[in-house]
């Protein structure tokens, strides 16, 4: 059964401060890894990953992919209270279906 | 332009009724699939929609839940006898085409009484 597992669960900072969120998969087969913000209840797309070591960058966030160890990280530098919300974590198995398989979230809080 | 729209935003409803939730996808998205979100869980894979079939249903839990595309655009997704373990938000996602990224609508929270 496909697994993706994000960590920390939860994490509550200050402004200012940088934080690195993860998450790791177990996937039969491995397309791509997306990460979406989540604030109330769409979640928003943030970055589509497909290869390793290529570090996809929007503003004060980053992401990059590690395929061999199985994970990724999420960079917010300079965080803001706008910044606080769940992050998540998907991957794209393959297969015919193309469904997204989701870790269970970090939710950020930052604390002005 | 518009995204993703999901209506009801909120739809409260008790033990045994009939529910439809509907998703209507960016235009010109082949590609549309339902979520489900439980409290403090990621959502969960319902149903894929590749035009106006079901390509793939095998997340929906049991067969009380079904969903049609009949025009290849607006899906609804239906629940009958509804359970209080129902109680979700449901999230309809599309894309240009099933390899794209999926941009998700706002949901609707479901609570059953």
């Amino acid at each position: 059964e496909d697994k993706v597992v994000q960590s920390p669960l939860s994490l509550v900072v200050h402004e200012g401060d940088t934080v690195t969120l993860n998450c790791s998969y177990e996937v039969t087969n491995f397309r791509s890894l997306l990460w979406y913000k989540q604030e109330k209840k769409a979640p928003t797309f943030l970055f589509m990953l497909t290869s390793s070591g290529i570090e996809k960058k929007s503003g004060r966030l980053s992401s990059i992919l590690d395929k061999k160890e199985l994970f990724s990280i999420l960079n917010i530098t300079a965080t803001q209270t706008g910044d606080s919300a769940v992050y998540l974590c998907a991957v794209d198995s393959g297969g015919s279906n193309y469904k997204l398989t989701f870790g269970k979230g970090t939710l950020l809080t930052v604390n002005p | 332009g518009a995204g993703v729209s999901q209506t009801p935003s909120n739809k409260v409803t008790e033990k045994g009724k009939y529910v439809e939730l509907r998703c209507d996808p960016i235009s010109g998205h082949t590609a549309l699939y339902w979520y489900r979100q439980s409290l403090g869980q990621g959502p969960e894979f319902l149903i894929y929609f590749q035009g106006t079939g079901a390509a793939d249903d095998s997340g929906l839990p049991n067969d009380r839940f079904f969903a049609v595309r009949p025009e290849g655009s607006v899906s609804t997704l239906k629940i009958q006898r509804t359970e209080r373990g129902d109680s979700a938000v449901y999230l309809c996602a599309s894309s240009v085409s099933n390899q794209e990224t999926q941009y998700f609508g706002p949901g609707t929270r479901l609570l059953v009484l």
